[in-house]
């Protein structure tokens, strides 16, 4: 499977911009690129997913370098209740990858 | 919005005892999955199963079985608990095997 490389940790402050960066280096061209958020005690929640274009949805943005070595997703504005740990994932949907595979990913803390 | 509903949030049990871990979802999704989440390991697919009655195995699956009678439902069985089997379970369910996982809140086990 494809690596992502993600920061341990990330703080930002309430109702400001964050922007959460992944790295895929090893990305193949089938490979989609899914963001999920775990809350505390919680299970993980979908957030976003693309293959090469930018993507908007109700909770975040996904935002895609040209040659797909990297994403970043952007929450517009943090809430309190957007703390949790981000994972940033890869998966070949064209080969039919049943499990998802999580990394440690990033710690985020929002500051009122 | 899909709901996917575990029979417990916690959850303490005796070395050797059988235990059933439940998990219903409610869009009529094909696909369910159990895994497990251990704090540096990330997350492991024990079993999922694309259909009533069909079952298939992760990549931990010593120590358990499941059982799909009903669509809607997917069991975990441990038949007969060990402390290393002390976890955070997690259900997810999907439309069809390459389509976005939701989970369930989670069971948190202890084995003592």
């Amino acid at each position: 499977d494809a690596k992502t490389t993600q920061p341990n940790s990330m703080e930002s402050n309430e109702e400001e911009p964050v922007h959460l960066p992944c790295n895929h280096s090893t990305i193949s061209g089938t490979d989609y690129i899914h963001w999920y958020r775990q809350l505390p005690s919680q299970g993980p929640e979908y957030v976003i997913h693309g293959l090469t274009s930018n993507v908007n949805n109700r909770m975040a943005s996904l935002a895609i370098a040209e040659d797909r070595k990297s994403s970043t997703l952007i929450l517009h504005r943090a809430t309190l209740r957007d703390a949790a740990v981000y994972y940033c994932i890869l998966r070949d949907l064209v080969q039919g990858a049943q499990k998802l595979v999580f990394g440690q990913g990033t710690r985020l803390t929002i500051n009122p | 919005d899909v709901k996917v509903t575990q029979s417990s949030r916690y959850l303490v049990k005796r070395t050797g005892e059988k235990v059933f871990l439940e998990c219903v979802q409610d869009m009529d999704h094909e696909n369910m999955f159990w895994y497990r989440q251990d704090p540096g390991l990330g997350l492991r697919l024990i079993y999922f199963s694309y259909d009533v009655k069909m079952k298939e195995k992760g990549d931990i699956p010593e120590g358990y079985s499941v059982s799909r009678e009903k669509k809607e439902r997917f069991s975990l069985i441990l038949e007969s608990a060990s402390t290393n089997q002390t976890s955070m379970y997690l259900c997810a369910s999907s439309l069809g095997v390459k389509e976005t996982q939701y989970f369930g809140p989670g069971t948190r086990l202890l084995v003592l």
